[in-house]
């Protein structure tokens, strides 16, 4: 059964940077893609991008482009989530996600707890 | 990116009631939809893949249907469990993006 167990809150200054981690079952990180979602304050869900995989390699979201990096450390079957540059706007609840379902479908069946991150000076 | 907007926004309902929630793609998705239903503090939970799959332990009231551009979720019999957030995505090209939400509450 594959578990996503994600870090604590975090609380960064305007200008900084955050990074999320996503802990996972054994395999899971070169068995399935992980997809990073977030969520701000009684809004929609917004995906970020995702990491394949075969190589760890990550594509992005335009919007999240140079300022979005995501990581993984296979040895200790974790994944990481790092935001720069933050704003106000950038408070939310960070979700890790992926998709274990046989198929090309991609649809998301396994969810992280959730991170919340605020920005606030 | 592809654009995903669903209707109505919000809705109220009785419990027993048959309750159907639409969703467009703008640009086509063929199958490439998915459910999902979200409780307030919670993460997501996915009810319906592949535009009509049902994901394994959802129960058979909730249903998916469409192809394209337009796509529908129905649930046949409203139970009070169900008064939640549901939101449709689309995993044809990345990113994957996400309609904006219709909240079910109880009339």
């Amino acid at each position: 059964q594959v578990q996503l167990l994600q870090s604590g809150g975090e609380v960064k200054k305007p200008g900084a940077s955050v990074k999320v981690s996503c802990k996972t079952s054994e395999y899971t990180l070169t068995a399935y893609s992980i997809h990073w979602v977030r969520q701000a304050p009684g809004e929609g869900l917004e995906c970020l991008g995702r990491m394949n995989p075969n190589n760890g390699g990550a594509h992005y979201a335009q919007k999240f482009q140079g300022r979005v990096t995501m990581t993984r450390d296979t040895s200790i079957n974790t994944a990481y989530l790092e935001l720069s540059s933050l704003t106000s706007d950038d408070t939310a609840v960070y979700f890790c996600a992926t998709s274990t379902l046989p198929g090309d479908w991609d649809p998301f069946d396994i969810w992280g707890q959730g991170t919340m991150v605020t920005v606030s000076s | 990116d592809i654009q995903m907007t669903q209707s109505p926004s919000s809705l109220s309902a009785s419990v027993g009631d048959k309750v159907t929630v639409t969703c467009r793609a703008s640009e086509s998705v063929s199958s490439f939809l998915n459910w999902y239903q979200q409780k307030p503090g919670q993460a997501p939970k996915l009810l319906i893949f592949a535009a009509s799959g049902l994901q394994s332990g959802v129960p058979s009231r909730f249903s998916g249907s469409g192809s394209g551009t337009d796509f529908t979720l129905t649930i046949s019999s409203l139970q009070p469990e169900d008064f939640a957030t549901y939101f449709c995505q689309q995993s044809y090209s990345t990113p994957f993006t996400f309609g904006p939400g219709t909240k079910v509450d109880i009339k």
